[in-house]
């Protein structure tokens, strides 16, 4: 069984950098497009970004002058990086994978909540 | 503002069937048959319902069934149970392996 676990700090500061990783167990990250989701309080899903095993990626247009993925297959794992936070990037964070020719996110991780405060 | 439009809530007492629209473009939902359907309950993990448009993995009871017509997706639960009480959210694919998300629909049973 496949398995996403998001880890990072619980707490940014306005303006720094939010980093977080997703290390995935249970099978290969090879092959597969590795999504970030994020989820505001009492709001609704946003798509941030893939990043793919080769390490191609795409961003969410609205996010993509401050996002980027990087993925480590040696580690099983990929990483998110958002820089210049606000209260606004305060959300759940979630990792999702889908395959190639699969347009649909069959494995999620539990989340990470960041909160962007001084 | 989500790029796909849902109705914030429906509403319906148990055995009723409700349906949720998922509103987008030929950009997305009108261009292609990748629409998915999620299910959140609150503090949870959303959960895969629908995929490609209708299709339901192993283990989504049958009364959850979708559809498409051009640019809006339809999302019907076909008798609601207590336990169908959660937030629902469409996603569709707009090229490249981008997506986009709808704002989300609140399902309540009265």
């Amino acid at each position: 069984q496949v398995h996403l676990q998001e880890a990072g700090p619980g707490l940014v500061k306005p303006s720094e950098t939010l980093s977080l990783t997703c290390l995935v167990s249970g099978g290969s990250i090879k092959n597969f497009f590795w999504n970030w989701i994020r989820q505001s309080p009492g709001k609704g899903l946003e798509w941030i970004g893939y990043i793919y095993s080769s390490g191609a990626a795409q961003y969410n247009p609205s996010l993509r002058s401050r996002v980027t993925m990087l993925v480590d297959t040696s580690k099983n794992q990929v990483s998110l990086r958002l820089t210049s936070v606000t209260a606004a990037d305060t959300a759940m964070y979630y990792c999702a994978r889908h395959g190639s020719r699969i347009y649909y996110f069959d494995y999620w991780g539990q989340g990470t909540l960041v909160t962007v405060s001084s | 503002q989500s790029a796909l439009t849902q109705p914030r809530s429906v509403s319906g007492p148990p055995g009723q069937s409700v349906t949720m629209s998922c509103i987008g473009t030929s950009d997305n939902v009108g261009g292609y048959n990748y629409v998915s359907w999620y299910q959140q309950h609150p503090g949870r993990v959303p959960r895969l319902l629908i995929y490609d448009v209708n299709k339901r993995p192993s283990g989504v009871p049958d009364r959850f069934s979708g559809s498409k017509s051009g640019n809006t997706a339809s999302l019907t639960i076909s008798g609601l149970q207590p336990e169908d009480e959660a937030d629902y959210y469409c996603c569709s694919f707009a090229g490249s392996y981008i997506s986009v998300f709808g704002g989300g629909t609140k399902v309540t049973v009265l």
